[in-house]
């Protein structure tokens, strides 16, 4: 089954103790991606990436870190986490080829809902 | 500053009435445009995308593009409760040259039986 997976799917934890979210697509997509989701906010693009080694910036990355080693995982990292990055996360990938039929939809992971106390 | 804008509702319709959800965003060079649904809590999932102007039908849900006035609409027939959603609009520039996905903040949806 074609999916976005991501781990954990809840996590408490107290500020300043680092802390790693998951990611991983089974659809050999080349762009990943990271959202925190915010009542009344929306859907903000933390980082980014294009393909294995390739990251940026989305709209809200301060205080995020993530890496792309494999193709397949995209892990997010709060070096030291703080109460303000309480949320609901998702990770998400896009196929990034052309053609007929193609329009790069986003498909998304079930979300992680983390809180930091 | 590209943003995508929506009406938070909530709005809401009785069961088995059209549902109008209304998306605007200010890119021209926006490409292909998307209306995902999310529950409360879960995960967004996408319901239908567009890329030509006018319309796209598949069964209950219609999208309307109208690139001129930076437009798109979901219309949703015959709603019904399991219809009761926030509902996501995003369009996408071009993920070969980098951009992102761009989301508005969503349209709650309350289907009353």
């Amino acid at each position: 089954e074609a999916q976005v997976t991501q781990n954990p799917r809840y996590l408490i934890t107290v500020t300043g103790k680092k802390l790693t979210v998951t990611c991983s697509q089974n659809m050999n997509h080349e762009y990943m991606s990271w959202y925190r989701q915010d009542p009344g906010l929306g859907l903000r693009q933390i980082y980014y990436s294009m393909n294995v080694e390739v990251t940026d910036k989305g709209d809200v990355p301060e205080g995020y870190k993530v890496s792309r080693k494999e193709k397949r995982n995209f892990p997010l990292i709060l070096e030291s986490p703080s109460p303000n990055q309480t949320s609901l996360y998702f990770c998400a990938s896009t196929y990034l080829g052309s053609g007929t039929g193609v329009y790069n939809e986003q498909f998304f992971g079930p979300g992680t809902r983390l809180t930091v106390l | 500053q590209k943003e995508v804008e929506q009406n938070s509702g909530p709005l809401s319709v009785p069961e088995g009435a059209i549902a109008s959800l209304n998306c605007t965003y200010s890119d021209r060079g926006s490409q292909s445009f998307f209306w995902y649904r999310q529950y409360s809590g879960k995960s967004p999932e996408l319901i239908m995308f567009i890329y030509s102007n006018g319309d796209k039908e598949d069964g209950r849900f219609t999208a309307q593009l109208n690139k001129a006035s930076q437009y798109v609409s979901l219309l949703i027939r015959d709603s019904q409760p399991s219809d009761s959603a926030t509902y996501l609009c995003a369009v996408n520039e071009d993920y070969q040259a980098g951009t992102a996905l761009i989301f508005g903040k969503g349209t709650t949806l309350s289907v009353s039986s």
